[in-house]
């Protein structure tokens, strides 16, 4: 069975500290990882990494996929209260996105 | 705002009813996702169509059951419905047939009572 398990489950760190949230991942038929921040509302897109592009960056986040380990990390450098939110990693396989359950990050002032 | 619309923000019905859930994707966009996101189960994918096919079903339900119409938006219909179906419905859009760069609408609520 399909499966993407994320850790840690919940963090709480202060606002500086950079964090890094894991995702790894048993698929058929690997296509794309897709990592997603979702606050209060609905996830919000954040970064796809293939095996074309397996590192990518945008401001103080960035993340590597490791398809020989079969797992992607997300850094987070310099955190900030507005980081606090779900993280939630994807994985695409056979025209199917497969949810982790998420990262519950919390930044505290 | 990530440009798609779904109506309505909030649904309260009974059990055994039917509901009709709707999803407007982006301009240009010609896939459409819907997932359940529930407290104990998280985020589960339940189908995919493109340009008004349907090209990938996820645990979806026999209850359920969706379309994409010839203007690109969608539907999701909930039938027989069951306390365990109460969850934030999302819609999500992308361009291409993969998964790409998915953009989730803001969600209905739906609760069974």
């Amino acid at each position: 069975e399909d499966k993407v398990v994320q850790s840690p489950l919940s963090l709480v760190v202060h606002e500086g500290d950079t964090v890094t949230l894991n995702c790894s991942y048993e698929v058929t038929n690997f296509r794309s990882l897709l990592w997603y921040k979702q606050e209060k509302k609905a996830p919000t897109f954040l970064f796809m990494l293939t095996s074309s592009g397996i590192e990518k960056k945008s401001g103080r986040l960035s993340s590597i996929l490791d398809k020989k380990e079969l797992s992607s990390i997300l850094n987070i450098t310099a955190t900030q209260t507005g980081d606090s939110a779900i993280y939630l990693c994807a994985v695409e396989a056979e025209g199917k996105l497969i949810f982790g359950q998420g990262t519950e990050l919390s930044v505290k002032p | 705002d990530s440009g798609v619309t779904q109506t309505p923000k909030h649904l309260i019905t009974a059990t055994g009813q039917r509901v009709t859930l709707r999803c407007s994707p982006r301009s240009g966009d010609l896939s459409v996702y819907w997932y359940q996101q529930s407290l104990d189960q998280g985020l589960q994918f339940l189908i995919q169509y493109y340009n008004g096919e349907e090209r990938a079903k996820g645990n979806i339900l026999e209850r359920f059951s969706a379309q994409q119409f010839p203007d690109l938006h969608s539907e999701l219909n909930l039938s027989s419905l069951e306390l365990g179906d109460s969850a934030l419905y999302f819609c999500a859009s992308s361009e291409g047939q993969g998964a790409y760069e998915q953009y989730f609408g803001p969600g209905t609520r739906l609760t069974v009572t």
